[in-house]
């Protein structure tokens, strides 16, 4: 399996709902990432976990929560959102590989609609 | 700051002709360089790196440490080229993938 699955692929959701993004990977990769990205525009990195814990941040507002339960799965966890947050967020994972870093390998996404 | 500047938001080619799509960076490192693509209705996905000196697909890029730039080059485009086009860089011995404002390349028949 060399693909990274995202669930769900859409979702809309109210300002008062609590939700979650999901994503697989089974390619032995220990490094996964949360990005976010507009319309035209680049994936903006999120949050980034290395062996199963968070080594990045950016400075992300806490009604996203993401957690790593396993080396395969990565989840987001969302509450309180806002209409601004509308964006499709990207999953993606690579290999840790010592001196260079490996590519990144992106699932579809899931396309969130916050209403 | 690092950054990542891809000047051109639409690059337009005649099929058979040669296409460069441009990527500077500002970083006072040694760089690692990527080249992702996203073809329509397909995930994000690498398409080279620097360390590689690969072609893939025909398509090459070069890092100019003195010109800070890592443009992609095509001697002869095709209608399969056309895509959204993304430089990244990551600074040596971080997880920090910063990307470019993309470069979408439409290849005309």
């Amino acid at each position: 399996d060399t693909e990274v699955t995202q669930t769900p692929k859409h979702l809309v959701m109210g300002m008062t709902n609590k939700k979650s993004l999901k994503c697989e990977q089974h390619m032995g990769h220990r490094a996964m990432y949360w990005y976010k990205q507009k319309a035209k525009k680049p994936p903006e990195l999120m949050f980034v976990y290395s062996y199963e814990k968070l080594s990045i941040n950016e400075s992300v507002p806490s009604r996203f929560s993401p957690e790593c339960p396993n080396s395969s799965l990565l989840n987001l966890h969302l509450h309180a959102l806002q209409p601004e947050d509308s964006a499709l967020y990207l999953c993606a994972s690579s290999q840790n590989s010592g001196s260079y870093n490996s590519p990144l390998h992106f699932g579809n996404g899931t396309r969130l609609t916050v209403t | 700051a690092q950054r990542v500047t891809q000047p051109e938001k639409l690059l337009s080619v005649f099929k058979g002709a040669p296409v460069e799509l441009k990527c500077n960076y500002s970083y006072s490192g040694s760089p690692e360089l990527f080249w992702y693509v996203q073809y329509s209705r397909q995930r994000l996905q690498l398409l080279l790196r620097h360390i590689s000196r690969e072609s893939i697909k025909g398509f090459t890029a070069d890092l100019n440490k003195g010109e800070t730039s890592f443009h992609l080059k095509k001697p002869f485009a095709q209608e399969e080229d056309s895509a959204m086009y993304y430089c990244a860089l990551v600074p040596s011995g971080t997880y920090k993938y910063i990307f470019g404002t993309g470069t979408r390349l439409k290849v005309l028949a």
